[in-house]
């Protein structure tokens, strides 16, 4: 079936040091890759997302690459400060309509003052 | 409201009850989806309305459970006799469209 993979499942880094966190999807149907970030006691926050025509995505210290042909795709965070650690998932639409998310099992990041 | 609200925040019940959990979602979006999460996994699909049609409900674990969405904005979850392993976050997201789902806080339902 569908299926997103996702590591690591707990990554630490220093402030200001750089956080990656990658993702594999499984069905090639899949066209919309969005992230979320959840913080302890909230509900996921849409945070950036790629289309599967585009292979790279910016938003301030936020960038997201897709390559479609490995089916991979990650989440870069650059100049990490304490309030980036959260929870963050993956997310690639489902086959059978690109409004059922499979998401992936999430990764822990600890940013380290 | 400015997001997606979620009604009650904890719901905490006995076995075998009944519950239902209330979303109101983003004002004007037609697409709404409700998603369980269990303690260390990602969301996990239940059921999207588009409009006041339950468009597919493929994710809903058994016959226990059913949503409805009578006039196309608010929704309701509602769990019949409960079981401890209905124990979850109940999430609840909407849409204006195909991408872009915007999650509510949640309700997180324990089972005694």
């Amino acid at each position: 079936g569908e299926n997103v993979e996702q590591h690591p499942s707990t990554l630490s880094v220093q402030e200001g040091d750089s956080a990656v966190i990658k993702c594999t999807y499984s069905d090639s149907a899949s066209n919309y890759f969005p992230w979320y970030k959840q913080e302890l006691g909230k509900g996921p926050q849409l945070i950036i997302d790629i289309r599967s025509n585009v292979g790279e995505k910016k938003d301030q210290r936020i960038a997201v690459t897709l390559n479609k042909t490995a089916k991979h795709f990650s989440l870069h965070i650059t100049e990490t400060q304490p309030e980036d650690s959260a929870v963050y998932f993956c997310a690639a639409s489902g086959a059978s309509g690109t409004y059922k998310y499979i998401f992936g099992t999430g990764t822990r990041l600890k940013v380290l003052a | 409201g400015a997001g997606v609200s979620q009604t009650p925040s904890n719901k905490v019940t006995e076995k075998g009850k009944y519950v239902e959990l209330r979303c109101d979602p983003i004002s004007g979006h037609t697409a709404l989806y409700w998603y369980r999460q269990s303690l260390g996994q990602g969301p996990e699909f239940l059921i999207y309305f588009q409009g006041t049609g339950a468009a597919d409900d493929s994710g809903l674990p058994n016959d226990r459970f059913f949503a409805v969405r009578p006039e196309g904005s608010v929704s309701t979850l509602k769990i019949q006799r409960t079981e401890r392993g209905d124990s979850a976050m109940y999430l609840c997201a909407s849409s204006s469209g195909l991408g872009g789902q915007f999650f509510g806080p949640g309700t997180r339902l324990t089972v005694l």
